[in-house]
């Protein structure tokens, strides 16, 4: 299979910090990405995607940045707030397949 | 509530049974995939159908096994239970085949064996 992999598997930061989280992915034909954010006790939540033509994507407090080079990928909040806290995951597809799934970050945000 | 419902949201089962869960894709969705969670790990995929066939599989143990109905609903069969098979396991439906855009997820249901 895929492998999907994060370099940290915890992050702490306080409240109004920016968070950045880190994920390294292993096949270069990987074409879509997508962001996935895991509250205790519900299923993963998209957050934001970014295919493979883009280096980078904004959403509302959320940028996500694609490194091909080095097969990188990246989310930054803005601005964390207690309800970030969360695990987050990256997950790559590769023409229109199914997903695989890093292990994941937590993130925890200190008031 | 994403939209894809699983049933039930919580088992707990003795080694050796066999278990149904059960998913309700995303209205007009018609790709459903299973995922299994273990603590600390990340999600693993199983298997995939679209529209009553299967597509594909993942890491699915042959004690494993799966179907989508005509309605589009998908069980997931779980034989021979042992204590490893403990674990969350997440249900996600797609729209059309070949655009992956982003997954729908179910909250899961939460298997304990004991």
């Amino acid at each position: 299979g895929e492998s999907v992999g994060l370099h940290l598997p915890t992050l702490s930061v306080q409240e109004g910090d920016n968070s950045i989280i880190n994920c390294a992915y292993s096949n270069s034909a990987s074409d879509y990405f997508i962001w996935y954010k895991q509250e205790s006790g519900k299923g993963p939540q998209f957050i934001i995607d970014i295919r493979s033509n883009m280096d980078k994507r904004q959403g509302q407090r959320v940028t996500v940045l694609l490194n091909k080079t080095v097969k990188h990928l990246s989310l930054q909040i803005a601005a964390t707030q207690p309800g970030d806290s969360a695990v987050y995951f990256c997950a790559e597809n590769i023409a229109g397949n199914q997903f695989y799934f890093g292990t994941g970050t937590s993130l925890t945000v200190i008031p | 509530d994403s939209g894809v419902t699983q049933t039930p949201k919580h088992l707990i089962t003795a080694t050796g049974q066999r278990v149904t869960l059960r998913c309700s894709p995303r209205s007009g969705d018609l790709s459903v995939y299973w995922y299994q969670q273990s603590l600390d790990q990340g999600l693993q995929f199983l298997i995939q159908y679209y529209n009553g066939e299967e597509r594909a599989k993942g890491n699915i143990l042959e004690r494993f096994s799966a179907q989508q109905f005509p309605d589009l609903h998908s069980e997931l069969n779980l034989s021979s239970l042992e204590l490893g098979d403990s674990a969350l396991y997440f249900c996600a439906s797609s729209g059309t085949l070949g655009q992956p855009y982003g997954y729908t997820f179910g909250s899961g249901t939460r298997l304990t064996v004991v």
